[in-house]
């Protein structure tokens, strides 16, 4: 079947402009989880859904981050005014639960570039 | 909050040699510990992983090791091959709060020369 899938592959922007990334999670997942990648860096957590409802944002680095999952299936994290720091690999990551609910199937990322 | 260790950040093996990856997590409420190869420009995959209730898990030529005491574990992957070049992550999961966010180690950068 389809993996995580995340659009567009590569993003160019301008410091100050807004950006909308899209995940669409494996079909029938039912947590989906954001993460940032730093070159040489690990995943970092930024948020996670559990259904609709965000369970837990606490690694959104500040308002200017935002995330929605308004069907429980595709999820858009948005970036208002953005910076050159904001410069990253933006990972999707969803997860079956039940007793599967700690392994998660990754997209290949949307790449993040702001000039 | 959790802190994951992970050494070395470069690792450069003749092809047929075995490499050891090591981690080491803080939270010993972490009980769930995956491991990740992302080759370049790729995602990140699931190639083994271990839960705590368990000291050593293999499939082929990998193997994951986890010593609870020590909150250490490691990847261990033998006979290795070209194709094993790539980024390896591991990363540890607590069993509590129900979110089961991980916390990733840096990353090693794994060189196979044929």
């Amino acid at each position: 079947g389809a993996g995580v899938s995340q659009t567009p592959s590569n993003k160019v922007t301008e410091k100050g402009k807004y950006v909308e990334l899209r995940c669409d999670p494996i079909s029938g997942h039912t947590a989906l989880y954001w993460y940032r990648q730093s070159l040489g860096q690990g995943p970092e957590f930024l948020i996670y859904f559990q259904g609709t409802g965000a369970a837990d944002d606490s690694g959104l680095p500040n308002d200017r981050f935002f995330a929605v999952r308004p069907e429980g299936s595709v999820s858009t994290l948005k970036i208002q005014r953005t910076e050159r720091g904001d410069s990253a690999v933006y990972l999707c990551a969803s997860s079956p639960g039940g007793v599967l609910k700690n392994i998660q199937y990754f997209g290949a990322g949307t790449r993040l570039s702001v000039l | 909050g959790e802190n994951v260790e992970q050494h070395p950040s470069t690792l450069s093996v003749q092809e047929g040699d075995s490499a050891v990856i090591k981690c080491t997590y803080s939270d010993s409420a972490s009980n769930y510990f995956p491991w990740y190869k992302q080759e370049l420009g790729k995602r990140p995959q699931l190639i083994i992983d271990i839960r705590s209730n368990v000291g050593e898990k293999k499939d082929q030529r990998i193997a994951v090791t986890l010593n609870k005491t020590a909150k250490h574990f490691s990847l261990h992957i033998t006979e290795t091959q070209p194709e094993d070049s790539a980024v390896y992550f591991c990363a540890a999961i607590p069993a509590s709060g129900g979110s089961y966010i991980p916390t990733f180690g840096r990353g090693t950068s794994l060189i196979v020369h044929p």
